[in-house]
């Protein structure tokens, strides 16, 4: 059974940087294929893929975001984190993290989602 | 980048009529890797087809996906009350990753 569960600040203030931890079961990143990636959400609207992190360290950025976002991994406890410089309110969101899918093969489409961390961002 | 437009933005409907929504793409979606997803208020996006066709595990037959190139559709045979909810298409053929803005399927 595949679960994922993000954690991490609800408020941080402009500039600060953020920091979000996607623990999971289930699975492990050291196999061979395996992906985590980032997804956010701002209240109202759609869907955003941030980052995806990958077992081979392959790790794939949004270009629109690259220069903030870094992912790291601790594969033996299961966790994958995310870090966002220089936040500011237009990141305000949910931000999800999701296992990506496998049907024979790889895909990068997301089967398992954590339930979402609303992080808001204001002074 | 690969632009995703859905249309309508909103779906007004009856219990038991059929859905049908489209996702419209910037570029060809090469290998037909366009994927859709619901969301209800307050939960995780669910996976229900992948590759343009292929139902996601434990999904409904009233679901179905068709379409290629830049043109695809999601059609719900017949509105069952669970199904009112937002869904987004996602291209996953290049990087990076992007998603439509949704359609809402609403009870009219």
């Amino acid at each position: 059974q595949i679960t994922l569960k993000e954690s991490g600040p609800t408020l941080v203030k402009p500039t600060q940087t953020l920091t979000l931890t996607c623990t999971f079961s289930g699975f492990s990143l050291n196999t061979g294929g395996v992906g985590v990636g980032w997804i956010r959400q701002p209240p109202g609207k759609a869907l955003e893929w941030l980052a995806t992190a990958y077992w081979d360290d392959d790790d794939r950025y949004s270009p629109s975001l690259k220069t903030r976002l870094t992912i790291t991994k601790d594969t033996s406890k299961n966790q994958v984190f995310l870090t966002m410089t220089n936040m500011d309110p237009v990141d305000t969101a949910t931000y999800y993290c999701a296992h990506r899918f496998v049907s024979g093969a790889w895909y990068n489409v997301f089967d398992f989602w954590g339930q979402g961390s609303l992080v808001t961002v204001s002074s | 980048e690969i632009v995703l437009t859905q249309s309508p933005a909103t779906l007004s409907l009856s219990a038991g009529e059929r859905a049908i929504l489209s996702c419209g793409a910037s570029q060809r979606v090469s290998s037909n890797f366009l994927a859709w997803y619901q969301q209800k208020p307050g939960l995780a996006p669910r996976l229900l087809i992948y590759g343009a066709s292929n139902r996601a595990t434990g999904i409904p037959e009233r679901f179905s996906g068709s379409g290629s190139g830049t043109d695809f559709t999601l059609t719900i045979r017949r509105l069952e009350p669970e199904d009112f909810a937002v869904y987004y298409c996602q291209q996953y053929a290049s990087s990076p990753l992007t998603f439509g803005g949704g359609t809402k399927v609403e009870i009219k």
